[in-house]
């Protein structure tokens, strides 16, 4: 049972260009909800996190919109730029803030972005 | 760079072998968590210790097997390994807040 679905497998964007990857969960009880990049031989890095009782949290060029009635959140990247080329997942767990439960990821999505 | 330290960084043995893989979490992390990245399975949960005992377990095989030391650093046993063992393993720490991940052992079982 996959209870967190990630959407593209893959995604191509000019520089410049907006990246949005999409997550769906399905456990309610998940109350925290991070994006990790990750470059390749390297391991996953916390980007950006989000808790629901925001619907909107934004760091820098990254954002993270939340629509908990539907399930559903999503990663924005604005101006993106060739060295944001990585594998992003999202995740989610139980305990806010992560606190000493266990990340569900999604499987993944390979941004590339040309110049 | 996250603080967690992994030790080794590759990996290469042969199947039946049984090998250890460390893991020092960030200073001040009580959790220690080991992951299981396969590009079929994706990251995948295998367990939990907090400040020496077992928190959670996920899918983690019954020929693999961890434990985390006083001092809180971390090791994860396998044993009996096949081919499908390989994979990226990785170790996390937190300590009530974030997870940070370690950059991992890549394991190439033969």
């Amino acid at each position: 049972q996959q209870q967190v679905k990630q959407s593209p497998q893959s995604l191509i964007v000019q520089k410049g260009g907006i990246s949005i990857i999409n997550c769906a969960y399905e456990n309610t009880a998940f109350d925290y909800f991070p994006w990790y990049q990750q470059f390749p031989g390297k391991g996953p890095a916390l980007l950006i996190a989000i808790r629901p009782d925001v619907s909107e949290k934004k760091e820098g060029r990254f954002t993270i919109s939340f629509n908990k009635s539907a399930k559903q959140f999503s990663l924005h990247i604005m101006d993106s730029q060739p060295g944001d080329s990585a594998t992003y997942f999202c995740a989610a767990s139980r305990g806010s803030g992560g606190s000493n439960y266990k990340l569900t990821f999604g499987k993944g999505t390979l941004l590339t972005v040309n110049p | 760079d996250s603080g967690v330290t992994q030790t080794p960084k590759h990996l290469i043995t042969a199947t039946g072998q049984r090998v250890t893989l460390r893991c020092s979490p960030r200073s001040g992390d009580l959790s220690v968590y080991w992951y299981q990245q396969s590009l079929d399975q994706g990251l995948q949960f295998l367990i939990q210790y907090y400040n020496g005992e077992e928190r959670a377990k996920g899918n983690i095989l019954e020929r693999f097997s961890a434990q985390q030391f006083p001092d809180l650093h971390s090791e994860l046993n396998l044993s009996s390994l096949e081919l499908g063992d390989s994979a990226l393993y990785f170790c996390a720490s937190s300590n009530s807040g974030p997870q940070y991940f370690g950059p991992g052992t890549r394991l190439t079982v033969l």
